[in-house]
């Protein structure tokens, strides 16, 4: 089944621990996005990746990281997490622009 | 900057009515657009997209449009059902090589029996 996987779906952790979620698609797609979903701002984008090692900031990319030394992962690093980032993250990806995002079932981080 | 606006922000409606949810984009330069759905807690699941060639794509009960002129999108839901009810997305492409796709707050619908 093409999908794209995000792990964990569920993530309680504190300030300053570093952690990662992963994601992995199985559909050979160039482009790779993570969002973050927070109430009334709707979905934002924090970093995408229009290849292998090809990375690139979104609207708010403050806080994390990114890496893609594979065409089918792209993890999302966060280093110092601060209970701001507290959010619902989702990776997606596409092959190009015109044939639409497939996206994950989401992270539920929350940071204390 | 694009920003994407959904009207309403939420319907509730009993079941069997047709119902039209509406997107517009400050900036019309849109080279395709996706219709989500998203159920409480969980993903978004693609319904329709709209490629840069098209007009209008139907899927069952679903039909989408994008008046690229005006920078608007509507999407119609025939004899909605329970289980239709859920928020919906629209979300956009911008033209010029841009990457990131620009989202509605979404329309929360209650579709009731």
């Amino acid at each position: 089944e093409a999908q794209v996987t995000q792990n964990p779906r569920y993530l309680i952790t504190v300030t300053g621990k570093k952690l990662t979620v992963t994601c992995s698609q199985n559909m050979n797609h160039e482009y790779m996005s993570w969002y973050r979903q927070d109430p009334g701002l709707g979905l934002r984008q924090i970093y995408y990746s229009m290849n292998v090692e090809v990375t690139d900031k979104g609207d708010v990319p403050e806080g994390y990281k990114v890496s893609r030394k594979e065409k089918r992962n792209f993890p999302l690093i966060l280093e110092s997490p601060s209970p701001n980032q507290t959010s619902l993250y989702f990776c997606a990806s596409s092959t190009d622009g015109n044939y639409g995002y497939t996206f994950g079932s989401g992270t539920r981080l929350t940071v204390v | 900057k694009q920003e994407v606006t959904q009207i309403p922000a939420a319907l509730s409606v009993p079941e069997g009515e047709n119902l039209v949810l509406n997107c517009s984009f400050t900036d019309s330069a849109i080279y395709n657009l996706q219709w989500f759905r998203q159920d409480p807690g969980k993903g978004l699941t693609s319904l329709l997209l709209i490629q840069s060639s098209q007009r209008e794509q139907t899927s069952g009960r679903l039909n989408a449009s994008l008046d690229k002129s005006s920078g608007r999108s509507t999407l119609y839901i025939a004899a909605s059902q329970p289980g239709d009810s859920a928020t919906y997305l629209c979300a956009g492409l911008p033209q010029g090589g841009s990457e990131k796709l620009v989202f509605g707050k979404g329309t929360k619908l209650t579709v009731n029996p």
